[in-house]
């Protein structure tokens, strides 16, 4: 199965901040991974797809990146509403695998 | 807009069964893969299985066996039949459409139906 790694578990930030997020995959997924946001008590909400595609209405603030087995979802201006907890998924493989999460909270 | 609703949960005891029900509205359900996948505070988030439009399915390697998919077109429901149920399994369940075919991301989830396994 493939691991995928996500850093760091836990980030305070404050509003207007630019934050990345970065989720390592434990071998190629040709850039087929998807982030995800959750709030508390929700389902999660697609963000990005195809490591950098944004999901029809998310805020272009939120941006996607890729180099190798390395993914980053960066925020490029933090806003109250982005303040939740972070998942990364690869679907190159069966069975699909999510990063254990990130944490974002307001420092 | 697409709306899937998740039912069936609750409290089950060690070594018992369930069936999860979700209801989908929006789109055309026949044409998209659907999925199930679970979440624990202790695992986090865990993909289940999948079954795809034609009935053909997927599952988690140490899932195989004791739960099974299964969809009703006519009716836009998919199922998930749980056996052998142990605490190890007490998790929110979640069903998620396909974004896209051959590109098994989740563009619609539904709220989330607690199972939760305890005698």
């Amino acid at each position: 199965d493939i691991q995928m790694t996500q850093s760091p578990s836990t980030l305070s930030a404050s509003v207007g901040d630019r934050v990345t997020i970065t989720c390592r995959a434990s071998q190629s997924i040709s850039n087929l991974l998807a982030w995800y946001q959750q709030k508390p008590g929700k389902a999660p909400k697609l963000l990005i797809y195809k490591a950098s595609s944004l999901e029809s209405g998310v805020p272009s603030r939120f941006s996607g990146g890729a180099s190798g087995t390395e993914f980053t979802l960066t925020i490029s201006s933090l806003q109250p509403d982005d303040f939740a907890t972070y998942y990364c998924q690869q679907y190159n493989s069966a069975p699909y695998t999510f990063g254990q999460g990130t944490n974002l909270e307001i420092k | 807009q697409v709306q899937l609703v998740e039912s069936g949960g609750g409290v089950v005891q060690p070594g018992g069964s369930l069936r999860l029900s979700c209801v989908a509205s929006g789109f055309s359900f026949s044409d998209f893969t659907m999925h199930w996948v679970r979440q624990t505070p202790d695992k986090g988030l865990e993909w289940v299985g999948f079954m795809r439009s034609d009935g053909s399915n997927y599952y988690v390697q140490y899932l195989r066996g004791r739960f099974t998919i299964s969809r009703d077109n006519s009716k836009n429901m998919m199922y998930l039949h749980m056996n052998s149920l142990s605490a190890d399994d007490t998790a929110v369940y979640y069903c998620a459409k396909q974004g896209a075919a051959s590109a098994p991301y989740f563009d619609s989830w539904g709220q989330g139906t607690l199972l939760t396994v305890s005698s």
